[in-house]
């Protein structure tokens, strides 16, 4: 049964910091892994999408990363802002077109 | 587009009360997924339907939950008596053939069951 696990749980770092969010999951056989922002009371917005045959993916400041063989994902938010302040959620497809979620990392960036 | 659309947005409602979440999906999308958010379990998939047929409904908790989708622009999620522990907020995605794999969001309901 796959799991996705999200490290840290929360994070707070001052703005213009350079940031990594860890994600990890314990089945590798995935069809691609996705990360998401949610704002407080908000629905979720896709940021990045890395197919199980890439190893990242880019959108602006936001870089994404995936090693499938290790079960591992990271993405990188360069030049933080109080913007960015959110709950950043991934999760991983599988064959069955089923996310399966982490429970997210709480991101505040103080300015 | 509009987007993916819920109603209603917030849902206050009294134990063994019936609770009808609406959705609808964007034009053109083929398949619909409800999720239920709590914080204890996080995200979960309750259902999916394809081409309005549902294809996986192993997420849905109990006989008390049921999902339909009469058309390709409406779908709903009915719980029915409801519980506290219902309590959640409950989100509706949809995915067509030239989105790829991404699949986009409702704003979502909250419903809080007293």
């Amino acid at each position: 049964k796959q799991e996705v696990t999200q490290i840290p749980a929360a994070l707070s770092v001052p703005e213009g910091e350079n940031l990594v969010l860890n994600c990890s999951f314990t089945d590798s056989a995935i069809y691609n892994l996705q990360w998401f922002r949610q704002d407080p009371g908000k629905g979720l917005t896709s940021l990045l999408l890395i197919q199980s045959s890439q190893r990242e993916q880019t959108s602006g400041r936001l870089n994404a990363s995936l090693d499938k063989s290790s079960g591992r994902s990271t993405l990188y938010i360069a030049a933080s802002q109080p913007g960015d302040s959110a709950t950043y959620l991934c999760a991983v497809m599988g064959s069955n077109y089923q996310l399966i979620w982490g429970a997210g990392t709480k991101l505040i960036i103080k300015p | 587009d509009a987007g993916v659309i819920q109603s209603p947005r917030h849902e206050v409602t009294e134990m063994g009360q019936e609770v009808t979440l609406r959705c609808k999906p964007i034009s053109g999308h083929n398949s619909l997924f409800w999720y239920r958010q709590t914080m204890m379990r996080g995200l979960e998939l309750l259902i999916y339907f394809n081409n309005n047929v549902p294809i996986d409904d192993s997420g849905m908790p109990e006989d008390r939950f049921s999902a339909k989708m009469p058309n390709a622009s409406f779908s709903t999620l009915k719980i029915q008596p409801s519980e506290p522990r219902d309590s959640a907020v409950y989100f509706c995605a949809s995915h067509g053939p030239l989105t790829g794999d991404e699949q986009f969001f409702g704003p979502g309901t909250r419903l809080t069951v007293l």
